[in-house]
């Protein structure tokens, strides 16, 4: 079965600065997606970052991009310019593209509380 | 943002009672999910809904029932609430089993 750790329970960054956020992950598979999704203190689940296994290009979007390591089954965030609203709790989650069992199942870490002093 | 509603936002309820929780999306998606999320364990499949009246279970899927009579709704039930069940319950919609799953904004239950 597929696992996913964060390892850092709780981070720390200045604003303006950047901030890496670990995650691994265990997978037999070779074809899988990976995300990282930001929940505020509104508890909403907020969509960051997607990456395609099969894809080596590291996937960006604005100030969040991720470092993707297949081999090492490593899938890092990086938040430049961290601004007051970063401050989240932060899960990496992985998805199997098999049909069959619990299609489209996303497997969460236990999640990584940032915090962004002024 | 993805139309997802969940009802109850918040409901507290006493061991024993049945609780129906509800999913509504407005966006016409096949695949709906019911997660729970709770200290220290980040966030975990109860069931999910591959179609209408085509549902299967999920990680933690015990004391739990589901159905799907629209594609539009999704309910949870809880047949008998235990305080283990006190958590907060997350939908989540998608289109296929690889595309981006969007979030509900959570209903927090209590069961005392």
């Amino acid at each position: 079965a597929q696992t996913v750790t964060q390892s850092q329970p709780e981070m720390s960054v200045q604003e303006a600065e950047t901030v890496t956020l670990s995650c691994t992950y265990d997978t037999s598979e070779s074809d899988y997606y990976l995300f990282w999704y930001k929940q505020p203190p509104s508890r909403q689940m907020i969509l960051v970052i997607r990456q395609e296994a099969y894809k080596q290009q590291n996937a960006t979007e604005n100030r969040f991009s991720v470092n993707f390591q297949k081999a090492a089954k490593s899938f890092s965030l990086k938040i430049s310019d961290s601004q007051l609203g970063d401050a989240a709790m932060y899960f990496c989650a992985y998805r199997s593209p098999r049909i069959g069992g619990s299609q489209g199942n996303l497997i969460f870490g236990k999640g990584t509380k940032l915090s962004v002093k002024p | 943002d993805a139309g997802i509603t969940q009802s109850p936002r918040h409901k507290v309820t006493e061991t024993g009672t049945p609780v129906t929780l509800r999913c509504h999306q407005t966006e016409n998606h096949r695949y709906m999910y019911w997660y729970r999320q709770d200290p220290g364990h980040g966030l975990r499949l109860i069931h999910y809904s591959y179609g209408v009246k085509d549902t299967d279970k999920g990680e933690v899927s015990d004391g739990y029932s589901v159905s799907r009579s629209k594609t539009e709704d999704f309910l949870l039930t809880l047949e008998s609430a235990t305080s283990s069940q006190t958590s907060v319950y997350f939908c989540a919609i998608s289109e296929s089993p690889s595309s981006e799953q969007y979030f509900g904004p959570g209903t927090r239950l209590t069961v005392t």
